[in-house]
């Protein structure tokens, strides 16, 4: 089983700063790396596919980046609504697992 | 709009089980492979199982296998997880959601969950 571990777990920043996520995995998973975002009683939504390619509707201030072990998922000014909890997740190997999330909060 | 509803979830005894359901609509469900994933309280996400479009593939994460079975109906656009000998470890908001092949075969979208709490 691949395990993707996210770091930090918990980020503290403000609005308008630079957010940098990081995903690393203990095989390479190639590309077939996902970030997904989540907010209190929703359900995640995904963000990022294949490593860096935006998914429908996903604003231009979330990039992502990496391929083979690390990764990295970019918000470059954050707005209010982007504080939550994000995820990474691997689709390179079944069983499909993900990191264990990073928290966005609000410093 | 592309939609899922889960349905199903409950409070039920250990060792006991439960059918969940997920209706699919504003997509041609017959074409695309579905999956669940479970979150329990405060922690993150697992996934647990996939089936293809047609139900010939299928896969289980190692913490419910033989305990679990997934199957669809895609005359009634919906998806079943079938849950037995449930321990309070199964405890958790179980998603469904779909292998989007524009999205590069990732989680998109997903319904809203539905809990199930297993407990004495």
């Amino acid at each position: 089983e691949i395990v993707l571990t996210q770091s930090p777990a918990t980020l503290s920043l403000s609005p308008g700063e630079r957010a940098t996520l990081s995903c690393r995995a203990s095989q390479s998973v190639s590309s077939y790396l996902a970030w997904y975002q989540q907010k209190p009683g929703q359900a995640p939504r995904l963000l990022i596919y294949d490593a860096s390619n935006r998914a429908t509707g996903i604003p231009a201030r979330f990039s992502g980046s990496g391929s083979g072990t690390d990764f990295t998922l970019t918000i470059s000014s954050l707005e209010p609504e982007d504080f939550a909890v994000y995820y990474c997740q691997q689709r390179s190997n079944w069983p499909r697992t993900f990191g264990q999330g990073t928290e966005l909060e609000i410093k | 709009e592309v939609q899922l509803v889960e349905s199903g979830g409950g409070l039920v005894q250990p060792g006991g089980s439960l059918r969940l359901s997920c209706a699919a609509s504003g997509f041609t469900f017959s074409r695309y492979n579905m999956n669940w994933v479970r979150q329990a309280p405060g922690k993150g996400l697992e996934w647990v199982s996939y089936i293809s479009s047609s139900g010939t593939t299928i896969y289980y994460a190692d913490s419910v296998k033989g305990r679990i079975t997934i199957f669809r109906d895609n005359a009634k656009n919906s998806l079943y997880l079938q849950m037995t000998s449930l321990r309070a470890e199964d405890t958790a908001v179980y998603y469904c959601a779909r292998d989007d092949n524009s999205s590069g075969w990732y989680f998109d979208p997903w319904g809203q969950g539905t809990l199930v709490t297993v407990s004495s």
